[in-house]
């Protein structure tokens, strides 16, 4: 079964600092991974996704992730954080052994201080 | 109106009351979603439709009934609701139901069950 790991329910940055969150997934077969973003009191917009091209996916707002096989990783990072980023992310996973069904994290809130 | 719209966006509803979720997306999309975002738990798919036709029901218990008259639009039916079932329900679409697609969230309805 598929299964989506994110490490730190709350990290706390400051403005222009890196941005790192960190996703683990299980999944016996090769996976398809997403990041969403959900700003307060909208619904999730997807940031990027990996779908077995390119291992480094560049997405919005200058998010990219970086899909690791031998780390079973896909951690999602910012080299310079901005005050608009201060949100709640989700990874996740999708793979042909739950029929189609994606599996969330439980998600990462993200704070940006000045 | 443009990508995925949710009415009403807040109800407060009696366990005794009957009411309606609307969603209504303008993306040309043929897949629907109905999920759960409860606070401190994971996002919980609850139904999936594709072509108008039922493809997952989550093990969602019946009073929550689910209706898909066309691509476009997706209702939520709610009666004899427990307070537990207060939380924030998402509608999304994506083009196929396919694994790599990528989900168009609408902004939630905030439910409480008083």
């Amino acid at each position: 079964a598929q299964s989506v790991t994110q490490l730190g329910s709350h990290v706390s940055v400051s403005e222009g600092a890196l941005v790192l969150l960190r996703c683990n997934y299980s999944s016996s077969v090769p996976p398809y991974l997403f990041w969403y973003v959900q700003y307060p009191n909208q619904g999730l917009q997807l940031l990027l996704k990996y779908t077995s091209a390119a291992t480094l996916v560049k997405g919005i707002n200058g998010f990219e992730a970086e899909f690791k096989k031998s780390e079973t990783s896909f951690h999602l990072t910012k080299p310079s954080a901005h005050m608009s980023d201060a949100a709640e992310y989700f990874c996740a996973v999708s793979d042909n052994t739950n029929a189609g069904k994606s599996t969330f994290g439980d998600g990462t809130t993200l704070t940006v201080k000045p | 109106e443009t990508g995925v719209t949710q009415t009403p966006r807040h109800l407060v509803m009696g366990m005794t009351n009957k009411k309606s979720l609307k969603c209504e997306q303008h993306l040309g999309h043929n897949a629907m979603y109905w999920y759960k975002q409860s606070a401190k738990k994971p996002l919980e798919l609850m139904f999936v439709y594709n072509f108008k036709e039922q493809t997952e029901n989550n093990s969602v218990p019946s009073r929550f009934s689910p209706e898909c008259p066309n691509s476009s639009h997706l209702f939520l039916h709610l009666h004899t609701l427990q307070p537990e079932d207060s939380a924030l329900y998402l509608c999304a679409s994506s083009q196929s139901g396919a694994l790599t697609d990528t989900q168009y969230f609408g902004p939630g309805t905030r439910l409480t069950v008083l």
